[in-house]
């Protein structure tokens, strides 16, 4: 049931793009996006719900793909206050009231 | 900007001790939740609570442990009986409304450690 996330690590210079992937071997009925520093509790970037709805931060953007059962999220002109990891979490059915969280991507930007 | 807060921030206790930690939700949020994490690891769902019952909970939530919204403020995770395995960092969180569509938001943590 855990999604899996792909890289587990990346590290860019501040201007760089990544790329973050979560996949999961089940049906997908929504995905929420954290990320979480060092020694702090993980803050909310996003939701992706089926047929295409969003909610979160203006400037991450994010894909979900139910036929794939796959969703990435895109980090476009990296800053240093990017680096942290990044953590998606996935309901195990439709309804139910947890989530899931992969073992996470570390990304860390540099100077 | 409302957030959830927790207290204490570290709890350091012996092995077969009952330890309490404590949560402040958001005070217009319906659902409750803790997760732990063991250091360098993954965050882990441990239950989640509505309307005054547990609506959820993991393997990992077995008899040692307890929750209890005493009040109209406070959401408290109870372990009886620690063991060494239980030390990890202890996270509340409170949705609004359903995971459906809604963001879950994450308390600072009680670090616990079991000696």
């Amino acid at each position: 049931q855990q999604p899996v996330q792909s890289p587990q690590a990346v590290i860019l210079r501040e201007g760089e793009d990544a790329v973050i992937n979560c996949s999961s071997s089940k049906a997908l009925y929504s995905v929420h996006w954290y990320r979480q520093k060092h020694g702090e509790a993980p803050v909310f970037l996003m939701i992706l719900l089926k047929g295409g709805e969003q909610k979160g931060h203006e400037k991450i953007s994010a894909s979900f793909n139910e036929k794939k059962q796959q969703s990435s999220l895109y980090l476009t002109a990296s800053q240093l206050s990017y680096s942290g990891t990044y953590f998606c979490g996935i309901p195990p059915q439709g309804g139910s009231e947890k989530l899931v969280f992969g073992k996470g991507t570390k990304l860390t930007v540099n100077p | 900007e409302p957030e959830v807060t927790q207290t204490p921030s570290h709890q350091v206790t012996q092995m077969g001790q009952e330890v309490i930690l404590r949560c402040v939700p958001i005070s217009n949020h319906l659902y409750f939740y803790w997760y732990r994490q063991i250091l360098g690891q993954k965050v882990e769902f441990l239950v989640s609570f509505y309307n005054n019952e547990i609506s959820e909970k993991s393997e990992i939530f077995d008899d040692q442990f307890s929750v209890e919204r005493p009040d109209g403020s406070n959401f408290t995770l109870k372990i009886r009986s620690t063991k060494l395995e239980d030390s990890a960092m202890y996270f509340c969180a409170s949705s609004l409304a359903g995971l459906a569509y809604n963001e879950q938001f994450f308390g600072p943590g009680t670090r616990l450690t079991v000696l």
